[in-house]
């Protein structure tokens, strides 16, 4: 079983509508999660960290972590054609300070 | 400018020709880590360190060495490149390997190598 898994997508939204980027993790002991965006050809940069159970919300970012179904997800609202990307969750565990990404999910946004 | 550099960008080599990809980050970060990202698998970790002189393995870590003398640098080493280690390897540093750490990896542009 994967430490990550992501649905690979491709996920195709309307411009304006809102995406909805999911993912689940095996490992309980998991502590930290995390959403990164990758432009095709470019390196990941992250967009959204959350450690505790429930909402966090940045701007049209919403991440929502349920720690007891071991799942992470993303809502983009108003989604626009630059949030376009490949879209990694990852988890963070300690000790030892690994990071484990899943295979991420692509999201095209269509003007 | 904070930054992760990596050199080179860009590599095509043949099988057995020992390379060094390098990786330097400014931002005085204690933790750094390499990964490879191919089609199908995601990133995948090879090593990290969370501090100088200290190493482990990540997920994939046969045939890499690594290497952690300064706290800036950490060069990734194949010995004896193979065909199957043709692959996007990214560097990545974080603030801190403690309970200060916010998890935000950084990561270099990439590194491209091809192994014929």
């Amino acid at each position: 079983q994967k430490e990550v898994e992501q649905n690979s997508g491709p996920l195709s939204v309307p411009e304006g509508a809102i995406a909805s980027l999911n993912c689940t993790y095996s490992d309980r002991v998991s502590q930290s999660f995390f959403w990164y965006r990758q432009y095709s050809g470019k390196s990941p940069e992250l967009i959204m960290s959350i450690y505790s159970n429930g909402d966090k919300e940045d701007g049209r970012f919403t991440a929502q972590l349920n720690k007891a179904s071991q799942y992470v997800s993303l809502l983009i609202r108003d989604s626009q054609p630059s949030d376009s990307a490949t879209y990694l969750c990852a988890v963070n565990r300690r000790p030892g300070n690994q990071f484990y990404f899943g295979t991420g999910t692509s999201l095209t946004v269509i003007p | 400018e904070a930054q992760v550099t990596q050199n080179p960008r860009y590599l095509i080599t043949v099988t057995g020709k020992k390379l060094t990809v390098t990786c330097s980050q400014n931002m005085n970060h204690e933790y750094m880590s390499w990964y490879r990202q191919d089609p199908g698998l995601g990133l995948r970790q090879i090593y990290y360190s969370m501090n100088v002189e200290v190493t482990d393995k990540g997920d994939v870590p046969e045939g890499y060495k690594v290497s952690r003398k300064e706290k800036r640098n950490f060069p990734l080493i194949l010995e004896s490149p193979s065909p199957n280690q043709t692959s996007l390897y990214f560097c990545a540093s974080s603030l801190s390997s403690g309970l200060l750490n916010t998890g935000e990896l950084f990561f270099g542009e990439g590194s491209r190598l091809t192994v014929l």
